[in-house]
């Protein structure tokens, strides 16, 4: 069975400081990951996911995340925090390669204060 | 843009009622999924439809049913709408391919009194 744990329900940063939001899985098979997010009143919108073309997956706004095999991790990164970043991040590993059906953590909420 | 479109963004209804949740994708995908998201809880899958008619069990499927009539709609059914199924309700629509990603609708909070 594949599951996904975020650690930290809340993570609060200055504006400008780094951002680290910590995903660990567990997969039998080759995992499929992905990060989202989600803005207030809004669905989810796709960040990035792990293709295994690469280890280190860029996706949008600045976002970044490294998949490590031996740690079982693939932690969502940003440089400098916008406010506008304020938001609820999800990683997700895929349920079945094929069909989009995701397993979610329990989601972190990012606070970014001025 | 892939359009993922539920029918209402806020809806309050009154326990024992039958609900209706309705979600219409424009892109032909394949797959569409019925979440629910609770704080601390994450998104839990509902219900997941891999074709016309073809529908099947999710994590939490107690007291919903499904519909899959069209292609592209997908509906979501609270046969008698109970308190403790209040909460937001977020569709999704996928292609069927390697490492395919899922689209999401706008959500619908679900107030049942």
């Amino acid at each position: 069975a594949q599951s996904v744990t975020q650690l930290g329900s809340h993570v609060s940063v200055s504006e400008g400081a780094l951002v680290l939001l910590r995903c660990n899985y567990s997969s039998s098979v080759p995992p499929y990951l992905f990060w989202y997010v989600q803005y207030p009143n809004q669905g989810l919108q796709l960040l990035l996911k792990y293709t295994s073309a690469a280890t280190l997956v860029k996706g949008i706004n600045g976002f970044e995340a490294e998949f490590k095999k031996s740690e079982t991790s693939f932690h969502l990164t940003k440089p400098s925090a916008h406010m506008s970043d304020a938001a609820e991040y999800f990683c997700a590993v895929s349920g079945s390669s094929n069909t989009g059906k995701l397993i979610f953590g329990q989601g972190t909420t990012l606070q970014v204060k001025p | 843009d892939v359009k993922v479109t539920q029918s209402s963004r806020y809806l309050v209804k009154r326990t024992g009622e039958k609900v209706f949740l309705e979600c219409v994708q424009d892109m032909d995908h394949e797959n569409m999924f019925w979440y629910r998201q609770d704080p601390g809880l994450g998104l839990r899958l509902i219900y997941f439809s891999y074709d016309v008619k073809m529908k099947e069990k999710g994590d939490i499927p107690e007291g919903y049913s499904v519909s899959r009539e069209k292609k592209e709609r997908f509906s979501l059914i609270l046969e008698s709408a109970s308190t403790n199924q209040t909460s937001m309700y977020l569709c999704a629509s996928s292609l069927t391919a390697p490492n395919t990603e899922a689209f999401f609708g706008q959500g619908t909070r679900l107030t049942v009194v």
